[in-house]
């Protein structure tokens, strides 16, 4: 079955604790890229990539790094975490190297940080 | 810059009544997809329909209608007859290149 699988679906973690949330997934897409949800403020993406070894900032990146060393994974690194990251955040594929197609997302991480 | 504006919040109806949700954009891009998405309460993302910006026709999938006015710059949706299983939040997105632009989403809830 074609799909973005993130992990973990929930966290709760302290501040300063180093974390990262993995995504992988299984159609061979070129592209990938991780958005944050908070209320009132829609997704905003984070960081995306077109490819591999190819990195770059979205909108809101301060406080997160990604790495893409190979095409499936593209997890996403929180090194000191704050509370203002409590968030629901989202993985997303899609097939060529942008996402005009459509974009495949994953089931979404629930992060608390206290 | 891109902007996705969805000004209604929050819509209550009750069952059976026709609801439509806005959806405004702006871009200064003239290639561009306009796309909707659903997130029921469990908080998946699920993918409802793609336009790109040349195609103005107006689909229908089932109860599910959407109007694309390149003039008014709108990308509408409508459902016919709502249920309760619509109760859920509805993002509007735009994309272009390098990511999606999403409205801060319109929570709609069905009241039986």
């Amino acid at each position: 079955e074609a799909q973005v699988t993130q992990n973990p679906r929930y966290l709760i973690t302290v501040t300063g604790k180093k974390l990262t949330v993995t995504c992988s997934q299984n159609m061979n897409h070129e592209y990938m890229s991780w958005y944050r949800q908070d209320p009132g403020l829609g997704l905003r993406q984070i960081y995306y990539s077109m490819n591999v070894e190819v990195t770059d900032k979205g909108d809101v990146p301060e406080g997160y790094k990604v790495s893409r060393k190979e095409k499936r994974n593209f997890p996403l690194i929180l090194e000191s975490p704050s509370p203002n990251q409590t968030s629901l955040y989202f993985c997303a594929s899609s097939p060529l190297g942008s996402p005009n197609t459509e974009a495949f997302f994953g089931q979404g991480t629930r992060l608390t940080v206290v | 810059a891109q902007k996705v504006t969805q000004a209604q919040t929050e819509i209550s109806v009750v069952e059976k009544e026709d609801v439509t949700l806005d959806c405004v954009y702006e871009t200064r891009d003239t290639t561009y997809y306009l796309f909707w998405y659903k997130q029921p309460p469990s908080g998946e993302l699920v993918f409802l329909i793609r336009r790109n910006s040349f195609d103005e026709q107006n689909e229908i999938s089932g109860r599910y209608s959407w109007n694309f006015q390149k003039s008014t710059s709108s990308f509408n949706f409508t459902i016919t007859a709502s249920q309760v299983v619509d109760s859920a939040v509805y993002f509007c997105a735009l994309s272009d290149v390098n990511q999606f632009y999403f409205g801060t989403g319109t929570s709609l809830t069905v009241i039986p």
